[in-house]
């Protein structure tokens, strides 16, 4: 049973074009998030949706809209992709937070390629 | 925010234990310290956490100093399955991973 799934695992496309990523978490967690990990491999949170409700919106490019239609579900929408967005973004749930005062679970990514 | 070191790279044979260290000199009172791992392009993996006290489970050990300003995983019979990016981060700073360690097992 897979905890925090996302889809598509990978996802290739051309510049300009508009993609979604989608994100569910079987574990009943109340928080969730979006990271973004770049070709330095540094992890970097995106948003994070308590309780669908947005509680974290770090400087991202507002090409991206995150949507929550409910508490075991968070979705990422990207508009207008640019060269920049290529990385691997990964989905995450805890039980509590932000700040995560419990752990965090993350799916297994979604690796983005703009060509 | 606690910032936290780790050196970028480290080395174990395999079967050894492996004694990952993390300095954390600047955290407060109430900050956990987590520990992850990222194998390949996996997502992250938790490990383990704690806040004062020295905490094991079926994965891991964890050794916080008394002042808290450092900890150490240890792995104690480390694997090949174990190489992988270990990341320490104080639970206010784990909205960004910094670089982490990187862990080979040799064999």
């Amino acid at each position: 049973d897979t905890a925090v799934s996302q889809t598509p695992k990978y996802l290739v496309t051309q510049m300009g074009n508009d993609k979604s990523i989608k994100c569910e978490q079987n574990l009943g967690h109340d928080t969730m998030y979006w990271y973004k990990q770049d070709s330095k491999k540094f992890l970097k949170i995106m948003f994070s949706y308590n309780n669908k409700e947005l509680i974290i919106n770090e400087t991202v490019p507002n090409r991206f809209s995150p949507k929550s239609p409910d508490k075991a579900h968070l979705n990422l929408h990207i508009n207008s992709l640019e060269l920049g967005d290529s990385a691997v973004y990964f989905c995450a749930s805890s039980q509590e937070g932000p700040p995560p005062d419990s752990p965090l679970h993350f799916g297994n990514g979604t690796r983005l390629t703009v060509t | 925010d606690a910032k936290t070191t780790q050196p970028p790279s480290m080395d174990c044979a395999e079967g050894r234990a492996a004694n990952l260290p993390c300095n954390h000199s600047t955290i407060s009172g109430n900050e956990y310290v987590y520990w992850y791992r990222q194998i390949h392009s996996q997502g992250p993996q938790y490990i383990i956490h704690g806040l004062k006290n020295n905490e094991t489970n079926e994965m891991a050990s964890l050794i916080i100093t008394e002042d808290r300003k450092s900890s150490t995983l240890i792995l104690p019979h480390a694997t090949l399955r174990d190489t992988a990016v270990y990341y320490c981060i104080a639970s206010r700073e784990a909205l960004t991973f910094g670089s982490g360690t990187r862990l080979q097992v040799q064999p």
